[in-house]
């Protein structure tokens, strides 16, 4: 399984975006890149998933350079309610029997 | 629609007890994995549960066992608890032929004193 290497903590606050680099240089072909949010005592949520170029949806954008190396999750115009860990794995999440592989995550702390 | 339910909420359990922690999945979703999250860190997959057997199995020792109920439901048992035990144990359910990826449940944390 590739290993992922993410920022420990991260600061910002409200309104800005907030940018998280995960680095991944054993990506496999067929890993897919996959973000999660956890609040404390809350299990974590699924954010995004992307394969290569960029993804977008309603929360958040995923950006994947061509080497797939790594890949940085965006978070536009944080709110106070985004304060959270930020878990980037790699692996091939999409099959549903393959179990998921945690790092440590992102602490995200937005100050008002 | 109810998403992954875990009973009880919380537990605090002695040494050297034995402990059962319950997990009903999302509907719909017959997989059932079990996560362990010390203070701090991510989650550690602890094993997945399908069609009633344990599929896959990750770096813990044989005083954790599980059961898949022919209803999905799945229980995690964790006997002769060590303090080291104390975490938030996480529920997540999956379907296995689908890509509707996995819905984690809030947890119950685990105090062994």
């Amino acid at each position: 399984l590739a290993k992922t290497t993410q920022p420990i903590s991260m600061d910002s606050y409200e309104g800005q975006e907030v940018n998280i680099t995960c680095s991944h240089n054993n990506i496999a072909t067929n890993d897919y890149i996959t973000w999660y949010q956890q609040f404390p005592s809350q299990g974590p949520r699924f954010i995004i998933q992307g394969y290569k170029t960029k993804v977008t949806n309603e929360v958040a954008s995923l950006f994947i350079p061509a080497d797939r190396k790594s890949s940085t999750l965006s978070l536009p115009r944080v709110s106070l309610s985004d304060t959270a860990v930020y878990y980037c794995l790699v692996g091939d999440t999409v099959a549903a029997g393959n179990k998921l592989t945690f790092g440590g995550g992102t602490r995200v702390l937005v100050k008002p | 629609d109810a998403g992954v339910t875990q009973s009880p909420t919380h537990l605090i359990k002695t040494r050297g007890q034995q402990v059962t922690l319950r997990c009903s999945p999302k509907s719909g979703h017959d997989t059932v994995s079990w996560y362990q999250q010390a203070l701090g860190q991510g989650p550690q997959f602890i094993f997945q549960y399908y069609e009633e057997e344990e599929r896959q199995r990750g770096n813990f020792p044989d005083r954790f066992s599980g059961h898949q109920f022919p209803n999905y439901s799945s229980e995690l048992n964790v006997n002769a608890l060590l303090l080291g035990d104390s975490a938030l144990y996480l529920c997540a359910s999956s379907l296995r032929l689908g890509s509707d990826g996995y819905t984690f449940g809030s947890g119950t944390r685990l105090t062994v004193v």
